[in-house]
């Protein structure tokens, strides 16, 4: 069974552009989280999905990032526009309810040039 | 805890010899932990687990050990092979909190053959 798909790895931008990334979680996987990962430093959580509803949000900057988790399958994280700092590694995970363990994708790492 | 700071704590230790990496947890509501391990440029990867209503959990090679106490996690690795070199996070979940899943600052393991 694959495991979590995220797309695409890497993705270089100019500042003020706009940049989406794409998740496909683990088939029949309720939790859906975006994380954020700076160099050196531990994931930080942006979003998190119970199927179709983002539970929690709060720190997601939402002057500038969105989330969409349309049927509770995929998910979408947007920035628009990007700047200098959100330059990291943005990882997706999902797990089958939020009292389980969490399962990671590659991630994608944006520089935002 | 949370991720502080921008130097990973770091462990170097001998092929064969155990290691011991140490986690500190910030919420006492905190009824679920999980250590991932993560190489260079992949997402982090599931280890073990624990619940609060134990104190020890074994697995493969793996031992994981809870102080609910001093809020205490560590994670024992068995004959420390090259292929454990990596980042290991330790990640609290916060019951209290809907399940939100917040990770540690992150060790550095260092296998020396």
């Amino acid at each position: 069974e694959a495991g979590v798909v995220q797309s695409p790895r890497y993705k270089i931008i100019e500042k003020k552009q706009p940049v989406a990334f794409w998740c496909n979680p683990i088939s029949g996987h309720n939790t859906l989280y975006w994380y954020l990962q700076n160099l050196g430093q531990g994931p930080e959580l942006l979003i998190r999905y119970e199927n179709e509803e983002a539970v929690d949000d709060s720190q997601l900057p939402k002057d500038r990032f969105s989330a969409e988790r349309l049927k509770g399958v995929d998910s979408t994280l947007k920035i628009q526009p990007a700047e200098l700092g959100d330059s990291a590694v943005y990882l997706c995970a999902s797990s089958l309810d939020m009292n389980t363990e969490a399962f990671f994708g590659q991630g994608t790492r944006l520089t935002v040039v | 805890g949370e991720s502080v700071g921008l130097h990973l704590p770091t462990l170097s230790v001998q092929e064969g010899d155990n290691s011991i990496i140490n986690c500190a947890y910030s919420n006492s509501a905190s009824d679920y932990f999980i250590w991932y391990k993560q190489e260079s440029g992949k997402g982090p990867q599931f280890i073990i687990d624990i619940r609060s209503n134990m104190d020890k959990r074994q697995g493969q090679r793996v031992t994981v050990l809870l102080n609910k106490t001093v809020k205490h996690l560590s994670l024992q690795i068995a004959a420390t092979q090259p292929g454990d070199s990596a980042v290991y996070f330790c990640a609290e979940n916060l019951h209290n909190q809907g399940g939100k899943l917040i990770f540690g600052q992150g060790t550095e393991l260092s296998v020396k053959p």
